[in-house]
């Protein structure tokens, strides 16, 4: 079956814009949680969402917001981008939110 | 703030040695404990999902034993190859959250 998909997968922004990162679940996964990497930082929780619903959500400013759709695909937002944001973003599926969790490959955000 | 600490950061070993990290988590308000491999260009991928104490589980060399009471978790390998060469890192869920808490892991390089 296929796997978890993020799309871009490299992106360079420049401070101040803002990007939209997407997360195809494995097929049945109605959970999608998103996750920044950074250096030294380990993986930070960003949000979790099940059937369309934001169910918890990580100490991140509101710069940062998702949602999902009804076809349990996800889509993170981040406005106004600062440097500090540049990170590995992971997103993982599972079927419950409480089970394990399907990493997919992650996008790489350079802000400049 | 709830912290989830993992030791020792970097471990070098010989192939064909056997070796364990330890996972450090809060006690109280347990719900489960997430270990994940992560190797490099490569998505983090679910080694144990563990809920109750005293868990023991295993994937073929590589087991991992759960302590809710005192807020430790174990991870072994026996008889390292070179092929486990990983990040390995756990992941704490409070209470009903399903919100992970990941350490920042054990780096394990093993040495032909």
């Amino acid at each position: 079956k296929a796997g978890v998909t993020q799309t871009p997968r490299y992106l360079i922004k420049t401070r101040g814009q803002q990007v939209t990162l997407s997360c195809s679940p494995i097929s049945g996964h109605r959970s999608v949680s998103w996750y920044q990497q950074t250096p030294g930082q380990g993986l930070q929780f960003l949000f979790e969402y099940f059937s369309e619903t934001q169910r918890n959500k990580g100490n991140f400013p509101g710069r940062f917001s998702g949602r999902q759709f009804s076809n349990s695909r996800s889509e993170m937002n981040v406005s106004t981008l600062e440097l500090g944001d540049s990170a590995l973003y992971l997103c993982a599926s599972s079927r419950t939110g409480f089970d394990e969790q399907y990493f997919g490959p992650g996008t790489r955000l350079t802000v400049t | 703030i709830l912290n989830v600490e993992q030791s020792p950061q970097s471990l070098h070993v010989q192939e064909g040695d056997s070796t364990n990290f330890t996972c450090s988590f809060p006690s109280s308000n347990f719900y489960a404990l997430h270990w994940y491999r992560w190797e490099t260009a490569k998505s983090p991928e679910a080694l144990f999902v563990m809920t109750l104490n005293g868990d023991e589980k295993k994937k073929g060399r590589i087991s991992a034993t759960l302590n809710t009471k005192e807020g430790y978790s174990y991870l072994y390998i026996k008889g390292s190859q070179p092929e486990d060469s990983a990040t390995y890192l756990c992941a704490f869920i409070v209470g009903a959250t399903n919100k992970l808490i990941f350490g920042t892991g054990t780096l394990l390089a093993v040495q032909p």
